[in-house]
C-alpha cells in the first residue's frame, strides 16, 4: 500500500486566493483527519471523518475551511480565501485501529 | 493548560547514550501513540499502546494506565533518532490530542 498520499506537496499561493489541498487515505480505513501544523500552535485536529461523514469540525479556525469527503477514497480541505497566518504544514491522516499519516502540504500564502 | 504534556521539550544527547521521553495526559484513554517527525516533516507512527509494553528495534514504550503516564526509550541511540518524538492520546472519542513534541538531536 502506497501509504496516506497527499497533493500537492508544497503550495504557495497569493492572499485572497483559493487553495484545494488533498488526501487519500490508505483502503480500508474508515476515519479520516485533517490537521494542521504551526511552531506556535504545534499540531492541531481541523476536521475527522468517519466512514466519509464529518464528526467533528470545531476545530477548524473559521468559516474560510472547509473540508469534503464525497468517498472513502478522496478528501480535500479548502480554504476561500486564504490569508497569510493560514501558512503552515497541514496533514492528513487515516485509521482503522492506528493512525497513518501523509507526508504533508507546506502552504505558503504571501 | 494541553491536555498531554511531554517533557523534556529539548533533548540532547550524544550517540549511544539512552534517551527517555516522558508523556502525562489527564483522563482515561483508549490509546496513546507515539509518533516521531522527521526534519524533513514526514510523520510516522511508531507505536500505539493501551496497557504495558512494546518494542520495536532499539525502541521500547511503557504505559502505565493507573499513573496516566507513557513512556519512550531509545536505546544506543544515534544520529539518525534526530528527529521531533510526538505524544498522542485518544480520550475514547476516536480523534487524537497532541503533545507538544521533543526535540532530539543526537550527535556523533
Amino acid at each position: 500500500d502506497a501509504g496516506v498520499i497527499q497533493s500537492p506537496r508544497h503550495e504557495v499561493t497569493e492572499m485572497g486566493q483559493e487553495v484545494t489541498l488533498r488526501c487519500k487515505p490508505i483502503s480500508g480505513h474508515n476515519s479520516l483527519f485533517w490537521y494542521r501544523q504551526t511552531m506556535m500552535r504545534g499540531l492541531e485536529l481541523l476536521i475527522y471523518f468517519n466512514n466519509n461523514v464529518p464528526i467533528d469540525d470545531s476545530g477548524m479556525p473559521e468559516d474560510r475551511f472547509s473540508a469534503k469527503m464525497p468517498n472513502a477514497s478522496f478528501s480535500t480541505l479548502k480554504i476561500q480565501p486564504s490569508e497569510p497566518r493560514d501558512s503552515a504544514v497541514y496533514f492528513c491522516a487515516s485509521s482503522l485501529d492506528r493512525a497513518f499519516f501523509g507526508q504533508g502540504t507546506r502552504l505558503t500564502v504571501v | 493548560k494541553n491536555e498531554v504534556e511531554q517533557s523534556p521539550q529539548n533533548l540532547t544527547a550524544q550517540e549511544g547514550e539512552f534517551i527517555t521521553i516522558n508523556c502525562s495526559y489527564s483522563v482515561g484513554i483508549s490509546a496513546l501513540h507515539w509518533l516521531q517527525q522527521h526534519p524533513g516533516g514526514g510523520i510516522v507512527s511508531l507505536f500505539m499502546l493501551s496497557s504495558g509494553k512494546k518494542k520495536h528495534g532499539r525502541l521500547i514504550a511503557t504505559i502505565n494506565i493507573q499513573e496516566k503516564h507513557s513512556s519512550l526509550h531509545i536505546t544506543a541511540s544515534h544520529p539518525r533518532d534526530s528527529a521531533v518524538y510526538i505524544c498522542a492520546v485518544d480520550y475514547n472519542t476516536d480523534k487524537l490530542i497532541f503533545g507538544t513534541g521533543t526535540r532530539l538531536q543526537v550527535f556523533p
